[in-house]
């Protein structure tokens, strides 16, 4: 079984500043996959952002990218150049292989507030 | 562009009472799932299906039965709603089960008198 554990409720940053979601996660599983997405106030869930468990460089996608560290366990999203559009709650999810095949486990999810 | 498309938007339901919540899919995914989002909480997976004709169950499945019978459609049922079940559906879909974006639709708010 896997577990995403996300220990920030609430994060704030200023406009044009970047800001770090904290994701560690727990497999056992040697392949495995690390999304993040992002919950606005509307409702729809938008993909951001994958990490393999094999790729060896950090994933990045526009001002998103993940900091992925294998060791610790850990997949943080940075966002750059926040923009008020920002404000949000993201997820951070996981799947894997074996018998986790086609279970995505998602955290708790952190609030992000922008502020002008 | 459609993607994933799900049935009502919006439901009110009394104890006891069954109904079936939609989703659609045109991208020929393979792969399909149910989840449900309650306050505070993240997703949790209720039934999955890598492909037509197969179905298993995810973390929360108590209460909730699927089929999958085209590759397109995913029907979720609630056989005997109970308050419990009030919240936020949401279905996704993807090329395959593991290391692959899923694609969300809108989501079904579910309420349970």
């Amino acid at each position: 079984a896997q577990k995403i554990t996300q220990t920030q409720p609430g994060m704030f940053v200023q406009e044009k500043e970047a800001v770090t979601l904290d994701c560690t996660y727990d497999t056992s599983d040697q392949s495995y996959g690390l999304f993040w997405y992002k919950q606005p106030s509307s409702g729809e869930m938008i993909f951001l952002i994958y990490q393999g468990s094999y790729d060896e460089q950090n994933a990045t996608e526009g001002r998103y990218s993940l900091n992925f560290q294998k060791a610790r366990k850990s997949a943080n999203l940075v966002i750059s150049a926040s923009q008020l559009g920002d404000s949000a709650m993201y997820f951070c999810a996981s799947d894997a292989g074996g018998t986790s095949y086609g279970k995505l486990t998602f955290g708790q999810g952190t609030i992000l507030t922008v502020h002008p | 562009n459609a993607g994933v498309t799900q049935t009502p938007k919006f439901q009110v339901l009394k104890t006891g009472q069954s109904m079936t919540l939609q989703c659609a899919q045109d991208m020929n995914h393979e792969y399909m799932s149910w989840y449900r989002q309650d306050p505070g909480m993240g997703l949790r997976l209720i039934h999955y299906s890598v492909g037509a004709g197969i179905t298993d169950q995810g973390e929360v499945p108590n209460g909730y039965n699927v089929s999958r019978s085209t590759t397109e459609d995913f029907p979720l049922r609630l056989l005997s709603a109970a308050p419990s079940q009030t919240s936020v559906y949401f279905c996704a879909s993807s090329w395959e089960a593991s290391n692959q974006p899923q694609h969300f639709g809108d989501g079904t708010r579910l309420s349970i008198l």
